[in-house]
């Protein structure tokens, strides 16, 4: 089955700083890779996604970049706010079930 | 994801006793899931449904248990056979298998 692993577990960064969360997948089927934002006690909410026929996608601070070839995806947060403080939980499949990754809580520190 | 109800946000278990979760979509979705989640572990699959009246186990179904009856509705147990069972749950549903999840606001479950 899909085996993905999420790096760092843990980001702390300065208001206005970027921020970089990366994942690695390892089913060369999975073709779905959305990213999750997860506020304290809340329920998962979806902020952005890319399949694999693209790239890169972006959405204004947003970004997510993919690379087949090496199996692995990665999130982009510019001008972080405290408000993009959260867990982000990255995810791989797309043909019947995702795989999700552990998590990076991500502090954004005023 | 609005659409996505579950019940009731906080349930609490004896031991020995079975209990079931509640999940409902409005959204007409095929596609439903349940997750556990757990501190430091992330998501992780117990069941999921692709159409009504077929379910399929995830990575963790021991203990658990789910119907599909309905397209809107798809209830968990958790059987006194899950000897660990405080977690946070998550009910998800999409279109289909390959759509966006949208997850429900989670049951935390605790065991007294």
């Amino acid at each position: 089955g899909e085996n993905v692993e999420q790096h760092p577990s843990t980001l702390s960064v300065q208001e206005g700083d970027s921020a970089v969360i990366k994942c690695t997948y390892s089913d060369s089927a999975s073709n779905y890779f959305p990213w999750y934002k997860q506020e304290l006690g809340k329920r998962p909410q979806l902020i952005i996604d890319i399949r694999s026929n693209v790239g890169e996608k972006k959405d204004q601070r947003i970004a997510v970049t993919l690379n087949k070839t090496a199996k692995h995806f990665s999130l982009h947060i510019t001008e972080t706010q405290p408000e993009d403080s959260a867990v982000y939980f990255c995810a791989a499949g797309g043909y019947s079930t995702l795989t999700f990754g552990k998590g990076t809580m991500l502090l954004v520190s005023p | 994801d609005g659409g996505i109800t579950q019940s009731p946000k906080y349930l609490f278990r004896k031991e020995g006793q079975n209990v079931t979760l509640s999940c409902e979509q409005n959204l007409n979705h095929d596609a439903m899931y349940w997750y556990r989640q757990d501190p430091g572990q992330g998501l992780r699959l117990i069941y999921y449904s692709q159409i009504v009246n077929d379910f399929q186990k995830g990575d963790i179904a021991e203990g658990y248990s789910v119907s599909r009856e309905k397209k809107e509705s798809f209830p968990l147990t958790v059987t006194s056979a899950q000897k660990n069972p405080t977690a946070f749950y998550l009910c998800a549903s999409s279109r289909d298998s390959t759509e966006t999840q949208y997850f429900g606001p989670g049951t935390r479950l605790l065991v007294l």
